[in-house]
Parts: structure tokens; C-alpha cells; sequence
């Protein structure tokens, strides 16, 4: 069955770093999006991305956060300059149409320290 | 003011229990999702429903568009019951994002 997968499940960095979660959404969709989680919180909306731009971002995602379809398969979420708030559980989601279900990656863990 | 709310947030049920989780919310919808997160974070889509009832297995959700209301009943409940289940609801003209609840942590005691 297909799967969205996530890299890598968890990443350590220094704050002030910057970082790249990278997803791989299931082949033939075409909507992406990305959440997080902080720990003890529910989950939060950050962006979603279709036809190879956003459509939507929440207050969340500032200019610090930036994300990306490099290429056919993968989709990145970039945080140029991580700070101690950003650590959480971050998802992938993709999804084949607008409005059906949605699909989530296993999360990758990012602790800053 | 939260715009889905859950309820109860912590539920204990004996093993064979009937349970049912409620989900309100106050926004318009495009459809109404129930997920499951196991202890490793992992999500997991349950249903997806925009009118009445769906029901997989032991699993049955409904959803009531004017009271703004849905429920997830688990029937013969069994310890790997034992997740959190959350209520997420489609805001689709918001790039179909989804704004989810809080949560209701479930455990199933055999």
C-alpha cells in the first residue's frame, strides 16, 4: 500500500542552524502539506502546497520556514535559522484531490538545543 | 476560542466497554476527519466524513452538519484500543488544511 515516508525521523541541531525535513508523498497526489506538533500540544497546521506553489500558510510559518518540490517525488520544509521553539514533531501530508483524505508521514522528531 | 473541541480528554475503559468520543466545532466545513496516534506519533486516518455514518470494523463515526457536531463510537473496545484519538475538521477555502482537536487520550484496561 503506498505511503508517505519522512527523513529523518529524528534530527538533532544547534539553534541558529538550519535544517531540512524531507518527504516523500504518495506517487499520483498532488496536495501537500505540512504540520507540527509540539510535544503535550495538538497538532498545527503550517502550510499546503499545490501546483508547485503555496496555498496556503498559517501565521506559524514566517520567513524562517520556506518549503519546496525540488524535483517529481520529494517535498522539503526548510528552517533557515532553527530556534528552541521550533523543536516539535513535524508531518507530512499529502493528499490526490482537494478535500479527500489526507495521508501523513511517520513525523521527524527535531530537537534544537 | 478553540475551533473544534473534544471531549471527554482522558477516557479509561474496561476491555468490552462501549466507548464514544465527541468532536464540536464552529467553523465551516468541508468534511470532518478521525485520526489515531499511537504512543510513537504516528497518525493515522480513520474516517473522513462530510454527512451521516461511516463505519470500518469495529469503528462508527457520524456527523450532524447543523449541530456542528460528530461522534466516534469504538463497540467491544480491546486494549489496543488504547491511543489518542483526535478530530480534525477540513477548512478547504484555507487550502484545504485541516484544524484539529486537542485530543482524547484513550485506555483500554483488559
Amino acid at each position: 500500500e503506498p505511503e508517505v515516508t519522512q527523513t529523518p525521523s529524528h534530527q538533532v541541531t544547534q539553534m541558529g542552524q538550519e535544517v531540512i525535513l524531507r518527504c516523500v508523498p504518495i506517487s499520483n497526489h498532488l496536495y501537500f502539506y505540512w504540520y507540527r506538533q509540539i510535544l503535550g500540544q495538538k497538532v498545527e497546521f503550517l502550510v499546503s502546497f499545490y501546483n508547485n506553489e503555496i496555498s496556503e500558510k498559517s501565521e506559524i510559518f514566517d520567513d524562517q520556514f520556506s518549503v519546496e518540490r525540488p524535483d517529481g517525488s520529494n517535498f522539503t520544509l526548510k528552517i533557515r535559522s532553527t530556534k528552541l521553539e521550533d523543536s516539535a514533531m513535524y508531518f507530512c501530508a499529502s493528499s490526490g484531490d482537494r478535500g479527500t483524505e489526507q495521508f501523513f508521514g511517520p513525523g521527524t522528531r527535531l530537537t534544537v538545543l | 476560542k478553540n475551533e473544534v473541541e473534544q471531549s471527554p480528554q482522558n477516557l479509561t475503559a474496561q476491555e468490552g466497554e462501549f466507548i464514544t468520543i465527541n468532536c464540536s466545532y464552529s467553523v465551516g466545513i468541508s468534511a470532518l476527519h478521525w485520526l489515531q496516534q499511537h504512543p510513537g506519533g504516528g497518525i493515522v486516518s480513520l474516517f473522513m466524513l462530510s454527512s451521516g455514518k461511516k463505519k470500518h470494523g469495529r469503528l462508527i463515526a457520524t456527523i450532524n452538519i447543523q449541530e456542528k457536531h460528530s461522534s466516534l463510537h469504538i463497540t467491544a473496545s480491546h486494549p489496543r484500543d488504547s491511543a489518542v484519538y483526535i478530530c480534525a475538521v477540513g477548512r478547504m477555502e484555507y487550502g484545504n488544511k485541516l484544524v484539529f482537536g486537542a485530543g482524547t487520550i484513550l485506555r483500554v484496561k483488559s
